[in-house]
């Protein structure tokens, strides 16, 4: 299985950058590296996406390593509604497989 | 709504009853997923639709977790005879495609099994 490794938990205090660190040191080279979140007692929503390049949406930017072997969401402003648990998922190569693995706990501070 | 709504949002079974947990996806979406999630874990995946076709259902834990989607929109996920262990929130989400594309997913049943 495509397997990804995650920090179990972060904090961040309010207005401030957050850098959320992904290892997926199996990916391979036609991977996409898929970010969710998932808020308390909801379903996990779309964050954001990417293949080599770094990216960049409304919500947050992606940097990609080199090596595709790591990467990075990144929370720009983090506010109290961005606590949540964060996903960076790949999915199982020639499959419809996505592995989500245990996430990141976001603690947003006021 | 324009979402994915689930149903039942919860449920509660005894040991040993069959149940069935129904997915509407967003209209038009072509792809299908459904996930487990067990309590302080992340989603697991079960099995994914694209139209009518279960093109992959290496998730299902057991021969007794069946989902269909026979007309390519609403499916359900059935499980027969509940164990203890099957407890968990149950996800669907949807697609437009199956790549790379965003999943949307519905807010989840929780499954109760005494």
């Amino acid at each position: 299985d495509a397997k990804t490794t995650q920090p179990n938990s972060m904090e961040s205090n309010e207005e401030e950058p957050v850098h959320l660190p992904c290892n997926h040191s199996t990916i391979s080279g036609t991977d996409y590296i898929h970010w969710y979140r998932q808020l308390p007692s909801q379903g996990p929503e779309y964050v954001i996406h990417g293949l080599t390049s770094n990216v960049n949406n409304r919500m947050a930017s992606l940097a990609i390593a080199e090596d595709r072997k790591s990467s990075t969401l990144i929370l720009h402003r983090a506010t109290l509604r961005d606590a949540a648990v964060y996903y960076c998922i790949l999915r199982d190569k020639g499959t419809y497989k996505y592995i989500f693995g245990t996430g990141t706990r976001l603690k947003v501070l006021a | 709504g324009a979402g994915v709504s689930q149903s039942p949002r919860y449920k509660v079974a005894k040991r040993g009853q069959d149940v069935a947990l129904r997915c509407d996806p967003i209209s038009g979406h072509v792809s299908l997923f459904w996930y487990q999630q067990a309590l302080g874990q992340g989603p697991e995946f079960l099995t994914y639709f694209q139209n009518e076709a279960q093109l992959d259902k290496s998730g299902l834990p057991s021969d007794r977790f069946f989902a269909e989607r026979p007309e390519g929109s609403v499916s359900t996920l059935k499980i027969q005879r509940t164990q203890q262990e099957d407890s968990a929130v149950y996800l669907c989400a949807s697609s437009h495609s199956g790549g790379t594309l965003e999943q949307f997913f519905g807010p989840g049943t929780r499954l109760t099994v005494l």
